[in-house]
């Protein structure tokens, strides 16, 4: 069936290092991706979307890469802080219920190590 | 301030004995949807509401109902609680079009 997964339920990183946080997707009709952090007791915060007919999208400290040929979509987080330390979520549009169409993955918890 | 307000944030009850979770949003959003997620589950959708008066089931609707006679608020009904809906629940909201959405933070409910 179709679904969007993560690679890794954990990852830990340095303080200061680059962090990179992966997902793919099996749905290749899917035409948009969200990125979603949640800290923990708070509900998921939206990071930075991309829309598929872009390769790269940047905001602050934050760049999401998709390659729409191997169905993959990255977030990278630039010198890492304590405070990004929580669960990241991809979302893809085009495979789940409701009008939102979008269907999240099981999350990615970013430690951050001293 | 932007926000998507779920009451209460814990709840513990019993089996059976009928309970609702409030969610209201002030950014005059069409869209608001109720989640669920569980260990290992990720987030799963409940319910969703277009607009007012419009209200369509999700993923896993069994056992809940919702209302959406406001367009501000949404809330989530369960008439007869289950152990199994022991849960972390989400509100969320988006603007017509606009695809992120906004969640609120949570109501952790544990049915015993």
């Amino acid at each position: 069936g179709e679904s969007v997964g993560l690679h890794l339920p954990t990852l830990s990183v340095q303080e200061g290092d680059n962090s990179i946080i992966n997902c793919a997707y099996s749905n290749s009709a899917s035409d948009y991706f969200i990125w979603y952090k949640q800290e923990s007791g708070k509900g998921p915060q939206f990071i930075i979307d991309i829309r598929s007919n872009m390769d790269k999208r940047q905001g602050q400290r934050v760049t999401v890469l998709l390659n729409k040929t191997v169905k993959h979509l990255s977030l990278q987080i630039a010198a890492t802080q304590p405070g990004d330390s929580a669960v990241y979520f991809c979302a893809e549009n085009g495979s789940g219920g409701g009008a939102d169409g979008l269907t999240f993955g099981k999350g990615t918890h970013l430690i951050i190590q001293p | 301030e932007a926000q998507v307000t779920q009451n209460p944030r814990y709840l513990i009850t019993v089996t059976g004995k009928k309970l609702t979770v409030t969610c209201s949003q002030n950014m005059n959003h069409e869209y608001m949807s109720w989640y669920r997620q569980d260990p290992g589950l990720g987030l799963r959708q409940i319910y969703y509401s277009m607009n007012v008066e419009v209200t369509d089931k999700g993923d896993v609707p069994e056992g809940y109902k919702v209302s959406r006679k406001e367009k501000r608020n949404f809330p989530l009904i369960l008439e007869s609680p289950s152990p199994n809906q022991t849960s972390l629940y989400f509100c969320a909201s988006s603007g017509w079009g606009s695809k992120p959405l906004h969640f609120g933070n949570g109501t952790r409910l544990t049915v015993t």
